[in-house]
């Protein structure tokens, strides 16, 4: 079964500091793409960084990267130097191979708190 | 960058009514788009994808005569909650892909729907 685990509920971190959110996968698919994105107490979907199943190296974009470790099965995200606009909640999601074509599962997300 | 808009942002509505719920591509025509239901502090689960032209493809445990899907056009996909009860109150949010995406090119999500049955 295709699933998307996230079993950190709630996490705490101060300014400037960094902050590891956790992501596992489970698919059967050779091939898959992860993604993360942030959703604001506003609820829109803000896409932060993507990463294929062939992708040798780890995926960087700004204060994010993405720590994958194929092998584990994890695709864990880094923010560095938090600000307080990074509170919000954290989904990882993955791209599956579905009845109608490809679609977009998600984990049950981590609300990330950063303080001053 | 790729637009997707959601109408309304939020609705109060009878128990008994029906509600209707707009995504629009508003830059590209979207052949596909996705609808997802989002209780409070919960992940994102996916209802059905809706293809242009064609039914829409529900998810196992989804009730295809409650939640009506139309894609009627490359830019417009609704979604109609029908005698709309409490339980029926959520977040709804809708995602396009874009024509040309690639595998590890992201959806476009709108804002969002908060839906509040009385």
């Amino acid at each position: 079964a295709q699933k998307i685990t996230q079993t950190q509920p709630g996490m705490f971190v101060q300014e400037k500091e960094a902050v590891t959110l956790d992501c596992t996968y489970d698919t059967s698919d050779p091939s898959y793409g992860l993604f993360w994105y942030k959703q604001p107490s506003s609820g829109e979907m803000i896409f932060l960084i993507y990463q294929g199943s062939y992708d040798q190296q780890n995926a960087t974009e700004g204060r994010y990267s993405l720590n994958f470790q194929k092998a584990r099965k994890s695709a864990n995200l880094v923010i560095s130097a938090s600000q307080l606009g990074d509170s919000a909640m954290y989904f990882c999601a993955m791209r599956v191979h579905h009845q109608a074509g490809t679609a977009l599962i998600f984990g049950k997300g981590t609300t990330l708190s950063v303080s001053s | 960058g790729a637009v997707v808009s959601q109408h309304p942002s939020w609705v109060i509505c009878k128990s008994g009514t029906s509600v209707k719920i707009e995504c629009r591509s508003l830059d590209f025509q979207a052949t596909t788009m996705f609808w997802y239901r989002q209780f409070p502090k919960q992940s994102l689960m996916l209802m059905a994808t809706s293809n242009e032209g064609s039914k829409a493809t529900y998810e196992q445990g989804v009730e295809k005569d409650k939640f009506l899907i139309n894609h009627a056009s490359l830019t417009l996909s609704t979604l109609t909650v029908t005698s709309a009860h409490p339980e029926d109150s959520s977040f709804y949010i809708c995602s396009a892909r874009h024509p040309e995406s690639s595998y590890n090119s992201p959806l476009h999500f709108g804002n969002g729907t908060r839906l509040t049955v009385t």
